[in-house]
């Protein structure tokens, strides 16, 4: 049975562009969770879906930051334009309704110059 | 504000002794859960154990146990038998609501890196 899938493992970008960021749940899980890691600021919870409607986006840091889910087996993390500060890896997580833990992808590393 | 402090960035202990890492936690929910998570250098994120406010008794999975004092509002992890492979970052999160009142939303702790000594 697969895990979280994320897409693309590394990325290394310049200032101004855009990025997005994927991430395939595991079948069956209908809560969706996207994390960034940073050393300064640790794990962060920026927004999380419950079937596939964004329920606390209070994480997000800025609007440069979008995230959707248009279905049960897929979401984007979308950045623009991306920043320097922006450069941390990124983690999908989701779980099964009434779920007591979350299962995280392998993350994506993100690197803006 | 709900909160999850870890005390302890950096922590040793040699092979095959147990290991206490610590944390605690600050919520006004009379309904919340608590977990342990396991990142080591390869970066993904291993759940270990959970612990949820209404449990009679405390957590165990394998070689791992919490130590829940409610009333101190704390969740150490407790190790027993360390392994070379337990060398990580450890990691305690607390999510409000449990069960169907749960709010998905996990708090993390800043870590506690763990290095077992051969």
């Amino acid at each position: 049975d697969a895990g979280v899938i994320q897409s693309p493992r590394h990325e290394v970008t310049e200032m101004g562009q855009e990025v997005t960021l994927r991430c395939k749940p595991i079948s069956g899980h209908n809560s969706l969770f996207w994390y960034r890691q940073t050393m300064m600021r640790g794990l962060e919870l920026l927004i999380y879906f419950n079937n596939n409607v964004p329920i606390d986006d209070s994480g997000m840091p800025e609007d440069r930051f979008s995230a959707k889910m248009p279905n049960a087996s897929f979401s984007t993390l979308k950045i623009q334009p991306s920043e320097p500060r922006d450069s941390a890896v990124y983690f999908c997580a989701s779980s099964e309704p009434l779920a007591k833990k979350q299962y995280f992808g392998p993350g994506t590393r993100l690197t803006v110059t | 504000a709900q909160k999850i402090t870890q005390t302890q960035p950096g922590m040793f202990v040699q092979e095959k002794e147990a290991v206490t890492l610590d944390c605690t936690y600050d919520t006004s929910d009379p309904s919340y859960g608590l977990f342990w998570y396991k990142q080591p250098s390869s970066g993904e994120m291993i759940f270990l154990i959970y612990q949820g406010s209404y449990d009679q008794q405390n957590a165990t999975e394998g070689r791992y146990s919490l130590n829940f004092q409610k009333a101190r509002k704390s969740a150490n992890l407790v190790i027993s038998a360390s392994q070379l492979g337990d060398s990580a970052m450890y990691f305690c999160a607390m999510r409000e609501g449990d069960g169907s009142s749960n709010t998905g939303k996990l708090i993390f702790g800043q870590g506690t890196t763990l290095q077992v000594k051969p």
